[in-house]
């Protein structure tokens, strides 16, 4: 099957701070989606990204399908982005996850 | 817009005992639906997975099962809990609607389980 690595596996940064986090598969995929999870578990979509940049105000993203591998960039880092940001893939109907960044904003 | 339910949020139960989770999903019709259970805080692992009612493909052997009774119910359960069944479990759901993005997943709120 598919792997998914992300890295790095934590980052502490202050808050104002700037971010990528980096997604590296080993296949080609037709679905590539970047979570959020809060503290209370909830997984939220931050963007549906198989090929090409999108942005989302402070966040956006990059995919590099013929390199494999995917960015997401945070700017301006605010406290509530702390959490675990989840990369995960899928070359048919079912997602592979990473094993996620773990993002600690200090105030 | 569509909304995905799951209850109860939390559970705490005794070693063998049996286990129901429900999750629904409203606003949508015929989806695929997902179990996947999260253990120390990384790495969620599918572990069944549903095109439609009564179709369900399981992708870890173990002491779960999962049923679909109707088009967007799905239901997690267990006849004996083990200790290693605790974690947090996340329903989702995906579109098999041709012009919405190819198998983009939303989640649930998730239950946390604890066996003791």
């Amino acid at each position: 099957g598919i792997q998914v690595e992300q890295s790095p596996p934590d980052l502490i940064l202050q808050e104002g701070a700037n971010s990528t986090l980096r997604c590296n598969f080993s296949d080609s995929v037709n679905n590539l989606q970047w979570f959020h999870q809060n503290p209370w578990g909830q997984l939220i979509n931050l963007f549906y990204i198989p090929s090409g940049t999108k942005q989302n105000g402070r966040l956006s993203a990059t995919t590099v399908a013929t390199e494999r591998y995917s960015l997401l960039y945070i700017s301006s880092s605010q406290t509530t982005d702390s959490g675990v940001y989840f990369c995960a893939v899928t070359g048919g109907e079912k997602l592979t996850f990473g094993t996620g960044t773990r993002l600690t904003i200090i105030p | 817009s569509q909304t995905i339910h799951q209850w109860p949020a939390t559970l705490v139960q005794p070693v063998g005992s049996p286990l129901s989770l429900e999750c629904t999903v409203e606003g949508t019709s015929n989806p695929n639906l997902y179990w996947y259970r999260q253990a120390a805080g990384r790495g969620l692992q599918l572990l069944f997975y549903s095109v439609g009612i009564g179709q369900i493909s399981s992708e870890v052997p173990q002491n779960l099962s999962a049923s679909r009774p109707q088009d967007r119910q799905f239901i997690l359960s267990s006849k004996k809990l083990l200790l290693s069944d605790s974690g947090f479990y996340l329903c989702a759901w995906s579109s098999k609607d041709a012009g919405v993005n190819f198998y983009e997943q939303y989640f649930g709120p998730g239950t946390r389980l604890t066996v003791t």
